[in-house]
C-alpha cells in the first residue's frame, strides 16, 4: 500500500508570496495532520482535519490555513510568507481521530523562503 | 517547562551496545505515547507507541512507559549503525485530537 504521499518536495519563494502544499493520506485514512519542522527542532503541530472538519488548531498565524477535501486529501496555504516560515512541512495521516491512533508522515516538503 | 523534554545529545554508543533515550513530559492528561526515528533530511518514521505503564518489546527495540513519573524512555539493544539518527519522543494529550506534540529529539550516534 502506497504511504502518505506530499507535493511538491521542494519549494523555493520569496517574501510576501504565498504557497500551496498538498497531501495524500494513506488509503483508508480519514484524518490528516500538518506540521513545520524547523532545522534542529522536532515538528510544531499546525491543523488536524477529520473527516473535513477542522479538529485542532496550533499556535500558528492566521496566514496559515488548510482544507480536506471529499476524497481526504489535504492542502495546507501559507499566505505573505516571512523568511521564518523555511521549514519541512510534513503531513501525517490516521485511521481515525481518537486515543490510540496512530500517525504516519509523509516524506515532508520543503519550503525555501528567500 | 517545555512540555516534552529530550537529552539533545549526541549520544554516542558502541556497535551491538544498549542505546538508551528518555523523554519527559508535563502533562499528566497524556495518554498516547510514540517513538520516531528521523534520519538527516527525512521524515520521521514510527518506532514504537505505547499507551500503557511498563514494557512494551518490538525486537530490538524496548519502550517503557512510566505515568506516575511522566516518563518515557526507548532502548535499543544490540545496537547497528543504521541506528544512528535522530529520536523523536511524542506525545497525544487529548481524546478526539490527533495533536502531537515532540520534544526536540536526540541525536543518537553508534560507533562501529
Amino acid at each position: 500500500d502506497a504511504g502518505v504521499t506530499q507535493s511538491p518536495t521542494h519549494l523555493i519563494k520569496t517574501r510576501g508570496q504565498q504557497v500551496t502544499l498538498r497531501c495524500s493520506p494513506i488509503s483508508g485514512h480519514k484524518s490528516v495532520s500538518w506540521y513545520q519542522q524547523v532545522l534542529g527542532q522536532g515538528p510544531q503541530f499546525i491543523f488536524q482535519y477529520y473527516e473535513k472538519e477542522e479538529r485542532g488548531r496550533g499556535n500558528f498565524p492566521d496566514r496559515f490555513s488548510a482544507r480536506q477535501f471529499p476524497n481526504y486529501s489535504s492542502e495546507l496555504n501559507v499566505n505573505a510568507l516571512l523568511l521564518g516560515d523555511s521549514a519541512l512541512y510534513l503531513c501525517a495521516s490516521s485511521r481515525t481521530s481518537g486515543e490510540g491512533d496512530t500517525q504516519y508522515f509523509g516524506p515532508g516538503t520543503r519550503l525555501t523562503v528567500l | 517547562q517545555k512540555e516534552v523534554e529530550q537529552n539533545s545529545g549526541p549520544l554516542s554508543v558502541p556497535e551491538g551496545a544498549i542505546a538508551s533515550l528518555n523523554c519527559t513530559y508535563s502533562d499528566r492528561g497524556s495518554q498516547s505515547f510514540f517513538w520516531y526515528r528521523q534520519y538527516s533530511g527525512k521524515s520521521p518514521e514510527l518506532i514504537m507507541s505505547i499507551y500503557s505503564n511498563g514494557d512494551k518489546e518490538d525486537g530490538r527495540f524496548t519502550a517503557q512507559l512510566n505515568k506516575a513519573s511522566q516518563y518515557v524512555s526507548l532502548l535499543i539493544r544490540d545496537s547497528q549503525p543504521s541506528d544512528s539518527a535522530t529520536y523523536l519522543c511524542a506525545v497525544k494529550s487529548n481524546f478526539g485530537n490527533e495533536k502531537l506534540t515532540f520534544g526536540t529529539g536526540t541525536r543518537l550516534t553508534i560507533i562501529p
